[in-house]
């Protein structure tokens, strides 16, 4: 069974930094594109970050470009998220996912599964 | 980006009852849709994609309809472990965005 496992977050102040990380398992992580969505609290989702299956290829929100960087590493089946010059409006929890879809999930992607997500707090 | 906008943004129906969900995207998506269940304190389930595309496992009193703009999100006969907050996604490009969501309570 797809499991993804996301770690990293916690309290961080504004312009601040953090690096989330998704270890996947029970998959071929190799096989797949992945992706970051976030969920602010008692808000909706919000697609963040894809990336290939060779990591060449990334795409961005406009709302975390320039700030954050998506990359991955095959090897330790592992997702990251570089999150600088953080904001009081970046907290939230934040899942990582799995696409699925045409071109490895990359030309088209619905996600399943997600993991259990980590929080992050950007405050004072 | 692709606006998707979900109506309602919350509803109250009772064990049984036929529900409803719409979907609209602020320009074609064709097929490229896809549906989430989420209940407090989880992660989404994926439900639906390719608008009507029923994931394994997943009921089929959940059904899914539309193309284009225009896309609809049906469950028969609403079960107890059916309220949830539903979410539509288009993935016709980039960025993906997500409806607002709606809120399936209990009448």
């Amino acid at each position: 069974e797809a499991q993804l496992v996301e770690s990293g977050g916690g309290l961080v102040q504004p312009g601040g930094s953090l690096r989330l990380s998704c270890v996947a398992s029970g998959f071929t992580f190799r096989r797949y594109a992945m992706s970051w969505v976030r969920q602010a609290p008692g808000k909706g989702l919000e697609w963040l970050s894809g990336i290939t299956v060779s990591g060449e290829s990334t795409e961005y929100a406009d709302s975390v470009k320039g700030r954050f960087s998506i990359s991955r590493d095959n090897l330790k089946n592992t997702l990251f998220l570089q999150m600088n010059s953080l904001r009081v409006e970046d907290t939230a929890l934040y899942y990582c996912a799995k696409n699925l879809g045409a071109g490895n999930g990359w030309y088209t992607s619905w996600f399943d599964p997600w993991g259990l997500g980590t929080p992050v707090t950007v405050s004072s | 980006a692709i606006r998707m906008t979900q109506s309602p943004s919350s509803l109250s129906a009772s064990t049984g009852d036929r529900v409803t969900i719409t979907c609209r995207a602020s320009q074609g998506v064709s097929s490229y849709l896809a549906w989430y269940q989420q209940k407090p304190g989880r992660a989404p389930q994926l439900l639906i994609y390719a608008a009507s595309t029923l994931q394994s496992g997943v009921p089929s009193r959940f059904s899914g309809s539309g193309s284009g703009t225009d896309f609809t999100l049906s469950i028969a006969s609403l079960q107890s472990e059916d309220f949830a907050t539903y979410y539509c996604q288009q993935y016709y490009n980039y960025p993906r965005t997500f409806g607002q969501g709606t809120k399936v309570e209990v009448k």
